[in-house]
């Protein structure tokens, strides 16, 4: 089992532009919520993705939007690049209940 | 937002040592309290669910305590050995958080031989 995936390992965009992440859960997961850690924070809940459609959102504005494929593999989108978009990105997967979320290694975007 | 604190922020022991760490919660509408130890450049791991107050979870050298009463939970580390360096990092759930892990900004352990 290759556990929670996340591709690319690092990116460096522009402010701007646009970015997409991605992520492939666990097998036999059928849920992804993705997390971004800034620098010195905790993770932070971006969004949750169920059976394709957003069950739920944190405290982030409309240019971050995702998507979960038949699969349950999932990507997260960020457009406008804003430098304070840099961080780690974390990809978290479960199935109900969700009392166990696996995370994979990461996304680090660098804005410049 | 749900506020998670843990503490100290970082903690740097010998090899042998015990030490321990502290996350503290909000106390109402309790769910679930997750511990996970992140190692750099590697995925953070889970190490503990803990969702009914007074659980005590064990793993090996590590264990957790749970009071959802009083909004804590302590993680100890018995006899600290270097491949124990990492950041540990607590998350809380309660009813009203829905789906969402809401991190602390965790504790960076660092232990020297």
């Amino acid at each position: 089992d290759a556990g929670v995936t996340q591709s690319p390992t690092h990116l460096i965009k522009t402010r701007g532009q646009q970015v997409t992440l991605r992520c492939s859960p666990k097998s036999g997961h059928d849920t992804v919520s993705w997390y971004q850690q800034a620098l010195g924070q905790g993770p932070q809940f971006i969004f949750q993705y169920y059976e394709e459609e957003e069950r739920q959102r944190g405290n982030f504005p409309d240019r971050f939007s995702g998507h979960q494929f038949p699969n349950y593999s999932s990507e997260l989108n960020v457009n406008a690049l804003l430098l304070g978009d840099s961080a780690l990105y974390l990809c978290a997967s479960g199935s109900l209940p969700l009392y166990e979320q696996y995370f994979g290694p990461g996304t680090r975007l660098t804005v410049t | 937002i749900l506020n998670v604190e843990q503490s100290p922020q970082s903690l740097h022991v010998q090899e042998g040592d015990s030490t321990n760490f502290t996350c503290s919660f909000p106390s109402s509408n309790f769910y679930a309290l997750h511990w996970y130890r992140w190692e750099t450049a590697k995925s953070p791991e889970a190490l503990f669910v803990m969702t009914l107050n007074g659980d005590e979870k064990k793993k090996g050298r590590i264990s957790a305590t749970l009071n959802t009463k009083e909004g804590y939970s302590y993680l100890y580390i018995k006899g600290s050995q270097p491949e124990d360096s990492a950041t540990y990092l607590c998350a809380f759930k309660n009813s009203n958080s829905g789906y969402a892990l809401n991190f602390g900004k965790g504790t960076s352990l660092l232990v020297t031989p």
